[in-house]
């Protein structure tokens, strides 16, 4: 089993629609979840990140922990084609802070 | 600001030679992160570097290897090159180690063996 798990897609979403992204993780000790974003040919850069004690919101993005069945989202809100691009879920473990990603969701809005 | 620098961009080897890659973290960030980017693998935790010491590494056969130095650079070296090497190798950097998933990428080395 990977340590982090995410479908590869794509999620193909219209424009103006929610787009949901799942990722499950193996460390039930997990205490830090991180999104990122990577646009074809770019580096990954951090989107939004949240803590074990609760979920977060940023503007049209928001990530969601559920602890008991070990899965993060990130929802993002009025999808707009910019939003189209590979999403990468990143988790910290719990005894070392070495950072695991998972291989990414890739997301497509259509206009 | 600068960014997190990485050096060489781009480079071709043939398969039993070494090879060296730089990376420069943001200025004040004293955590700097390795990882390996291929399509079929994902990214791929090489190793984490604090203050000249490694405290993390990830699952990669000793042909692997990097060193940190005291102005928080560091480098990460790959001995007798196999053709499944050929990589983006990503370096990025944290402020420290609580904030290490709080990371910062480099444009990535893009590694091509022959």
């Amino acid at each position: 089993q990977k340590e982090v798990e995410q479908n590869s897609g794509p999620l193909s979403v219209p424009e103006g629609a929610i787009a949901s992204l799942n990722c499950t993780y193996s460390d039930r000790g997990s205490q830090s979840f991180f999104w990122y974003r990577q646009y074809s040919g770019k580096s990954p850069e951090l989107i939004m990140f949240i803590y074990s004690n609760g979920d977060k919101e940023d503007g049209r993005f928001t990530a969601q922990l559920n602890k008991a069945s070990q899965y993060v989202s990130l929802l993002i809100r009025d999808s707009q084609p910019s939003d189209s691009a590979t999403y990468l879920c990143a988790v910290k473990g719990s005894s070392a802070s070495k950072i695991i990603f998972g291989s990414g969701t890739r997301l497509s809005i259509r206009p | 600001k600068a960014g997190v620098t990485q050096t060489p961009r781009y480079l071709i080897k043939t398969r039993g030679q070494q090879v060296t890659l730089s990376c420069s973290p943001i200025s004040g960030h004293r955590s700097v992160s390795w990882y390996q980017q291929t399509p079929g693998q994902g990214l791929q935790f090489l190793f984490e570097y604090f203050s000249e010491t490694q405290r993390n590494k990830g699952n990669f056969p000793g042909r692997f290897s990097g060193r940190q130095f005291s102005n928080s650079r560091s480098e990460m070296n790959v001995s007798t090159l196999e053709l499944g090497d050929s990589a983006l190798y990503l370096c990025a950097s944290s402020l420290d180690r609580e904030t290490s998933g709080v990371l910062t990428f480099g444009a990535g080395s893009r590694l091509t063996v022959l």
